[in-house]
């Protein structure tokens, strides 16, 4: 079954350190992955997707098909970064997305 | 352009009763999704729309259907509700499929009591 799993629910760090929001999947097609962002009072928006392989707002994530993951890195959080996180996947000819639960990010001063 | 608009924001119904949800995707914009947000669950799909079919379902009882406009727009309705359909029912609009960049309206919450 498809499935995305974000490990962590709740994930603090400090401003200046490095940050890794870990997400896994179970496909066995070829996935499309993507990371989802909701900060406070605002509505669910795209971050970045793996075929784009952009960096946005300093955050990447790359697509590791042996470890069926799709981390999301910033090598130097900062205190606008604190938000929730969904790591989705896409599947069944793109008609669906499958969301992870989330991970809220906070970034402490 | 616009974004997309959800309406009502809030509603408030009792258990037996059916609701129906409305989405105004964005301009152009062919495909519509629709999940449901939960503390417990997160966002569960739904259901998708792209040009009036429905081209997948989600895991949800037949009491949830929804249905898709010759303008794109799109209704869900949830019948004979319980208090389990309490939540935030998110639509999601993107030019063709759902793997397109998805933009998200504010949602529909609502409180089943």
């Amino acid at each position: 079954a498809q499935r995305v799993t974000q490990p962590e629910k709740l994930l603090s760090v400090f401003k200046g350190a490095p940050v890794e929001l870990k997400c896994n999947y179970s496909y066995s097609g070829s996935p499309e992955l993507f990371w989802y962002v909701q900060y406070s009072r605002q509505r669910l928006q795209l971050l970045l997707r793996h075929i784009s392989r952009e960096s946005i707002k300093g955050f990447t994530a790359d697509l590791n098909k042996g470890e069926t993951s799709f981390h999301l890195k910033k090598p130097f959080a900062q205190e606008e970064d604190s938000a929730m996180y969904y790591c989705a996947l896409g599947w069944a000819s793109g008609s669906r997305l499958t969301f992870g639960e989330g991970t809220q990010l906070t970034v402490n001063p | 352009k616009a974004g997309v608009t959800q309406t009502p924001r809030y509603l408030i119904k009792t258990r037996g009763q059916q609701v129906t949800l409305s989405c105004s995707p964005i301009s152009g914009h062919r495909s519509v999704s629709w999940y449901q947000q939960t503390p417990g669950q997160g966002l569960q799909f739904l259901f998708e729309y792209f040009s009036e079919t429905q081209r997948n379902k989600g895991n949800f009882p037949g009491r949830f259907s929804g249905r898709q406009f010759s303008n794109s727009r799109s209704e869900m309705n949830v019948s004979t509700l319980e208090l389990g359909d309490s939540a935030l029912y998110l639509c999601a609009s993107s030019e063709r499929t759902a793997t397109d960049t998805q933009y998200f309206g504010p949602g529909t919450r609502l409180t089943v009591l």
